[in-house]
């Protein structure tokens, strides 16, 4: 019954390493979106995908990229990670169109930087 | 930019009372989330709201959506304890394919 799938529930990283969480889907989904969630701030919109190799920022991408090269897999790519990154990451995927209009989330990542 | 509000932060209430939550969003939408999240864990799918004047109930927790006044309710009736969490709605945009989140309410219940 999983729909969308984060490869690690926890991660551990030093400052500088480039880390990739990966995100997959089984609903063929068109959108996938990645956030962080930190104590007092909601979820935070990193980036979006509303396409196979289409992206668009969300309202906080910097020190972050992404990359859907397939349509089920959405990953997100911290080029050198910093402590400040530490956080809770979550997945989602949802229907551009079509009648299904469920927004499933991952189980989340938690990162740490030290 | 779509800004979405949610209200109170904060909510404790006692159990067997009746409290309601509010999303207000300032752009139209096409659909309109509602997500539980429990301490540690991920979101939770609640309900999905399509149109103006829908309304879905589950249990104790009644959701619904003008889209009008562009806000939606979550009622939430005779609370017990099992309803303590941290609940979100979030606002999708069609044309832009975004998904955006209030800033959450985290209601406490006791007894």
């Amino acid at each position: 019954d999983v729909k969308v799938t984060q490869s690690s529930r926890y991660l551990v990283k030093r400052t500088g390493e480039k880390v990739f969480l990966e995100c997959v889907q089984d609903m063929d989904h068109e959108n996938m979106f990645w956030y962080r969630q930190d104590p007092g701030l909601g979820l935070r919109l990193i980036y979006f995908s509303y396409d196979v190799k289409m992206k668009e920022k969300g309202d906080i991408p910097e020190g972050y990229s992404v990359s859907r090269e397939k349509k089920e897999r959405f990953s997100l790519i911290l080029e050198s990670a910093s402590t400040n990154q530490t956080s809770m990451y979550l997945c989602a995927s949802t229907t551009r169109l079509g009648v299904s209009t469920e927004a499933f989330f991952g189980q989340g990542t938690r990162l740490t930087v030290v | 930019e779509l800004k979405v509000e949610q209200n109170p932060l904060f909510l404790s209430m006692q159990e067997g009372k009746n409290y309601t939550i509010y999303c207000n969003y300032s752009t139209t939408s096409d659909r309109l989330y509602w997500y539980r999240q429990d301490p540690g864990k991920s979101l939770e799918s609640l309900f999905v709201l399509l149109s103006n004047g829908a309304v879905k109930q589950e249990g104790r927790l009644m959701a619904s959506l003008d889209t009008k006044a562009r806000l939606s309710t979550l009622h939430i009736t005779a609370a017990v304890h099992d309803l303590s969490a941290t609940y979100f709605c979030a606002v999708y945009t069609g044309t832009a394919s975004k998904l955006t989140f209030g800033t959450g309410t985290r209601l406490q219940v006791t007894l």
